[in-house]
Parts: C-alpha cells; structure tokens; sequence
C-alpha cells in the first residue's frame, strides 16, 4: 500500500513568490492534515479536512495561505506571498476518519523542505 | 492549551545501552498518545500507538508506558543499535478536539 505522497521535496523561491505544495493522502483515508514544523521543533497544525470540508483551519494564517482539497482526495496548500520565516518542513498527513472505534492514528508523509531567501 | 514536553532534547549512548525517552503533557483529557520516529530529512514514521484505557504497548525492541493520570509517558528501546539513531516525537491527542499536540523531540545517537 502507498504512503502518503507529497511534492516537490524540496523548494527554494524568494520572498514574495508564490509556492504550491500537493498531498495526496493514503488511498481511503477521509482526513487529511497539513502541519508546519521548524528546525527543532515539532510539527503545529495548519488545516484539518473531512473529506472536502475543512473543519479546522484555525491556525492557518489565512492573508497569506489558502488550501484545498477538491473531491476530498488530494490536496494543495499554497503561500502567497511567502515571507523569510516561511522557511520550514510542510508535513501532510491522512487518517482513516472519524469512524467510531478507529484509533485516529495518523500516517505523515515526508514533507516539503521549503527555503524562502 | 495542551503542553508536551519532552526530556532530555538530546541523548548520546553507546550501542546496546537501554534507551529511556521521557515526554510529559498538561492536560489528562486525552484520547491516544503516539510515538514518531524521524530521520534527518524526513517524515514522521508512527512507532507505537497507546489507548487512553492502556498502560503500555510494546513492539519489538520497543515498549512505551502510559500514565495519564500524572501526564507522563516513558518510551524505553532495548539494547539500542546505530540504526536507532533518530529523533523522538511524542504527541498527544485530545479528547476534547482529537487535535495532536507535539512535543520538540528528543535526538538519540547511538555511537558504535
């Protein structure tokens, strides 16, 4: 079975450039997570989605990062514009969903490193 | 606000000490606690899952604890090998949200 897949790995722009990021989670699983983490610091919530719904956007600074996951399969997040303290690792991750007796266990994929200069 | 730490930062053992990795939380309300494993450059790989209702879980060289009660969880790696070299990630779901918080990490080198 496929992990979850993320892309680019890595990604350099300058401020002010606009930057994508794409997840596509693991085949069934309903919810999916985009997280941001800094060097030497664990990963913080950016957006939950069930599905195509996002039911918890409440740490994603949203003048300058949108996201969206049509169909409620793959998923994109975006920067625009990206400022210097953007730099970090975009972790996306998927769970079943919230099905009663799942252990919402979660399965991270292997992140964009983006570097803004 | 649910608090994670995790004690020590960063641990340096020679190979086939135990390894015990603390990680502590603020808040009892929880729903699971999970243990990640992270490469240089990497993701996150899911180590051990423990229940609210459990007290440990184990998986080969791998045993972790679970006492919500006073907001601790122990991860201990037997006979540690170079290949266990990595950084330890806790995180605690919550009840109230099912939001994962994370602690910074614990960075282990095992030296041959």
């Amino acid at each position: 079975e496929a992990g979850v897949v993320q892309s680019p790995r890595y990604k350099i722009i300058e401020k002010k450039q606009p930057v994508a990021f794409w997840c596509n989670p693991i085949s069934g699983h309903n919810t999916l997570y985009w997280y941001l983490q800094n060097l030497g610091q664990g990963p913080e919530l950016l957006i939950r989605y069930e599905n195509e719904e996002a039911v918890d956007d409440s740490q994603l600074p949203k003048d300058r990062f949108s996201a969206e996951r049509l169909k409620g399969v793959d998923s994109t997040l975006k920067i625009q514009p990206a400022e210097l303290g953007d730099s970090a690792v975009y972790l996306c991750a998927s769970s079943p969903g919230l099905l009663a007796g799942e252990t919402y266990e979660q399965y991270f994929g292997p992140g964009t490193r983006l570097t803004v200069t | 606000k649910q608090e994670v730490t995790q004690i020590p930062a960063a641990l340096s053992v020679p190979e086939g000490e135990n390894l015990v990795l603390n990680c502590s939380f603020t808040d009892s309300a929880i729903y699971n606690l999970q243990w990640f494993r992270q490469d240089p450059g990497k993701g996150l790989t899911s180590l051990l899952l423990i229940q609210s209702s459990q007290r440990e879980q184990t998986s080969g060289r791998l045993n972790a604890s679970l006492d919500k009660s006073s907001g601790r969880s122990t991860l201990y790696i037997a006979a540690s090998q170079p290949g266990d070299s990595a950084t330890y990630l806790c995180a605690v779901k919550s009840s109230n949200d099912y939001k994962l918080s994370f602690g910074a990490g614990t960075t282990v080198t095992v030296r041959a």
